[in-house]
């Protein structure tokens, strides 16, 4: 079993949608939850970050973490065509090695 | 421009052929990776250096053997190159002391084909 599992998609939604991506995760020691955006032909780059459970908003994007549940969302409200991407996310422990565990991606396509 | 660099972008090449990957960045980060994205997008670390030292080492083949001659390069070779090994081969840097979380800061991205 992986210890991140995320919905694998393809998601195709219409502009303005509200679309909501989900990963959970198998391991408590994880402590830190991240959520990267790459466009295709790209590197994938950081969207936002959360350590606690609760909810993080950054604009139309809203981080959600459960850790009770070992459940984290990324929710985007009136999605655009540009945010049509892969959503990764990932997770950390807190060492200074550094290294993130990612999800398998999710595919989004934001239709005009 | 700020950033972390790969060359080549793309690279074709034969089966058994010896190729190399070149990583550079120049935001002065300690923290150094190598991940490998296969065609269904599941990013798999491969190596990380901290300022030139080896800290993580995934199982990889050792076939692939990483070098990092500075805290801001990092290359990797592959020798006897395999038809699995076709992936997109992402470099990436991490800030020192943010250790509360793992922000990393990709390069674009090496698409590697082998025929």
């Amino acid at each position: 079993q992986k210890e991140v599992e995320q919905d694998p998609g393809p998601l195709s939604v219409p502009e303005g949608a509200i679309v909501s991506l989900n990963c959970t995760y198998s391991n408590s020691a994880f402590q830190y939850f991240m959520w990267y955006r790459q466009y295709s032909r790209k590197g994938p780059e950081l969207l936002m970050y959360t350590y606690s459970s609760g909810n993080k908003e950054d604009g139309r994007f809203t981080a959600q973490v459960d850790k009770s549940s070992k459940y984290i969302s990324l929710f985007i409200r009136d999605s655009q065509p540009s945010d049509s991407a892969t959503y990764l996310c990932a997770m950390t422990y807190n060492t200074n090695a550094g290294k993130s565990t990612f999800g398998d991606g999710t595919t989004l396509t934001v239709k005009p | 421009d700020t950033a972390v660099s790969q060359t080549p972008k793309y690279l074709v090449t034969q089966m058994g052929n010896d190729k190399s990957i070149k990583c550079e960045q120049n935001l002065g980060h300690d923290t150094m990776y190598w991940y490998k994205q296969d065609s269904k997008k599941f990013l798999k670390i491969m190596f990380s250096y901290n300022n030139k030292e080896l800290i993580i080492n995934e199982t990889v083949p050792n076939r692939f053997s990483p070098k990092s001659p500075d805290k801001a390069h990092l290359n990797l070779h592959i020798n006897s190159l395999e038809l699995g090994d076709s992936a997109v081969y992402f470099c990436a840097s991490r800030p020192s002391g943010r250790p509360l979380y793992n922000e990393q800061f990709f390069g674009p991205g090496t698409r590697l084909t082998v025929l």
